[in-house]
């Protein structure tokens, strides 16, 4: 079974300042994938950045990057220069990748609980 | 882009009744999902389908059922709401492929049962 935790429930951080969101994972698969999805106030769920297990390198996406340590299962996400839009709750997901079950459980994503993200002006 | 939507974004029942949340996503995506959120839990998945008529149960799938009739709609059925499923409902859709990663979410429908 697969199990993201992420232990800020919330955090503040000074506009164009950095900020590192924490995830941990857990997992008996050998091979995953890990996201990380933004949710504002309105509600819906914007994919931010992805990593597989297997990538040399660690994601990045304009202001996202992932810093992947994977002998420590984490996966955390850092926000560069962040924005008054940053303002939201952030999670960290995983799904397995390339297993012999082909059913759609393989594409099944485990959330964690969420960190709520507030930039101050 | 790739488009997910749902049918309602605030929704209010009554205890009892029947209440239907409809899903439509247009890229022609084999799997959907419907995802349950509630403070401090997280995203927790109901119900998936994987093809026309097909379906597994998520983690919590006590009290819903689903429908997929036609491969760009899934349905969430609450044959009977009950006050503990006052939430956010979230759906969800990905390609059949295990190179395509992401999940493309619709604005979810915040359903509140009196």
């Amino acid at each position: 079974a697969q199990k993201i935790t992420q232990t800020q429930p919330g955090m503040f951080v000074q506009e164009k300042e950095a900020v590192t969101l924490d995830c941990t994972y857990d997992t008996s698969d050998p091979s995953y994938g890990l996201f990380w999805y933004k949710q504002p106030s309105s509600g819906e769920m914007i994919f931010l950045i992805y990593q597989g297990s297997y990538d040399q390198q660690n994601a990045t996406e304009g202001r996202y990057s992932l810093n992947f340590q994977k002998a420590r299962k984490s996966a955390n996400l850092v926000i560069s220069a962040s924005q008054l839009g940053d303002s939201a709750m952030y999670f960290c997901a995983m799904r397995e990748l390339f297993t012999p079950y082909s059913g759609a459980g393989s594409y099944q994503l485990t959330f964690g609980k969420g960190t709520k993200l507030s930039v101050i002006p | 882009d790739v488009k997910v939507t749902q049918s309602s974004r605030y929704l209010v029942k009554r205890t009892g009744e029947k209440v239907f949340l409809e899903c439509v996503q247009d890229m022609d995506h084999e799997n959907m999902f419907w995802y349950r959120q509630d403070p401090g839990l997280g995203l927790r998945l109901i119900y998936f389908s994987y093809d026309v008529k097909m379906k597994e149960k998520g983690d919590i799938p006590e009290g819903y059922s689903v429908s997929r009739e036609k491969k760009e709609r899934f349905s969430l059925i609450l044959e009977s709401a009950s006050t503990n499923q006052t939430s956010m409902y979230l759906c969800a859709s990905t390609r059949d492929s295990k190179l395509t990663y992401e999940q493309y979410f619709g604005p979810g429908t915040r359903l509140t049962v009196t």
